[in-house]
């Protein structure tokens, strides 16, 4: 089955700089590549995703990139601030994004630092 | 989006007891499925609610254990059979179209 590897596990950085979390999957059939914020005590929520046809998407502050080739994924959170610290998940799929479940990174713990 | 409820979000129980929670979304969803995440941890698949048929489980999920509906295209349950303390957990559930969304979970303790 599909296995997906986050790193760092960890990330802390300034506030107003960028902060970037990667991934990588084993299954060259995943086509859905969503990310997860996860605040204590919340369920996740869905704050951007990509599909394997697109090698990049941008919305505001947050964008992803996709390697098909490498297999890898990351995502780029550009001007942090306080309220981007929370926990991110990336995950894979092969489903298109609804058809199939999802199997998720190991989470990475975004600190910002004031 | 959708939006999805849970009930219970939390509860406590006695070893070998059940729990069923049950997950509510606001809209029809294509899919909908269940995942397991132990505190700090990450989510695991539980299984795929078929909407009146049998679930879909993942490997090292059984029906026995953790039995699903899913009778209409809004609304699935999870039961918790027979619990150990190895099943405290966050039980979350999520619903899908073209993205998949998740509800708030279930907070499990099993003493």
């Amino acid at each position: 089955g599909e296995n997906v590897e986050q790193h760092p596990s960890t990330l802390s950085v300034q506030e107003g700089d960028s902060a970037v979390i990667k991934c990588t999957y084993s299954d060259s059939a995943s086509n859905y590549f969503p990310w997860y914020k996860q605040e204590l005590g919340k369920g996740p929520q869905l704050i951007i995703d990509i599909r394997s046809n697109v090698g990049e998407k941008k919305d505001q502050r947050i964008a992803v990139t996709l390697n098909k080739t490498a297999k890898h994924f990351s995502l780029h959170i550009t001007e942090t601030q306080p309220e981007d610290s929370a926990v991110y998940f990336c995950a894979a799929s092969m489903g298109g994004g609804g058809a199939d479940g999802l199997t998720f990174g190991k989470g990475t713990h975004l600190i910002i630092q004031p | 989006s959708a939006v999805i409820s849970q009930k219970p979000s939390r509860d406590i129980c006695q070893r070998g007891t059940s729990l069923t929670i049950q997950c509510q979304v606001d809209s029809q969803v294509t899919m909908m499925f269940w995942y397991r995440q132990q505190p700090g941890q990450s989510l695991t698949l539980i299984a795929t609610a078929n909407q009146g048929s049998e679930a879909t489980y993942e490997s090292g999920f059984v029906i026995d254990k953790f039995p699903i509906s899913r009778p209409n295209l809004t609304f699935s349950t999870l039961t918790v059979s027979n619990m150990s303390p190895e099943d405290s957990s966050i039980y979350l559930c999520s619903g899908s179209r073209a993205e998949q969304f998740f509800g708030p979970g279930t907070r499990l303790t099993v003493l």
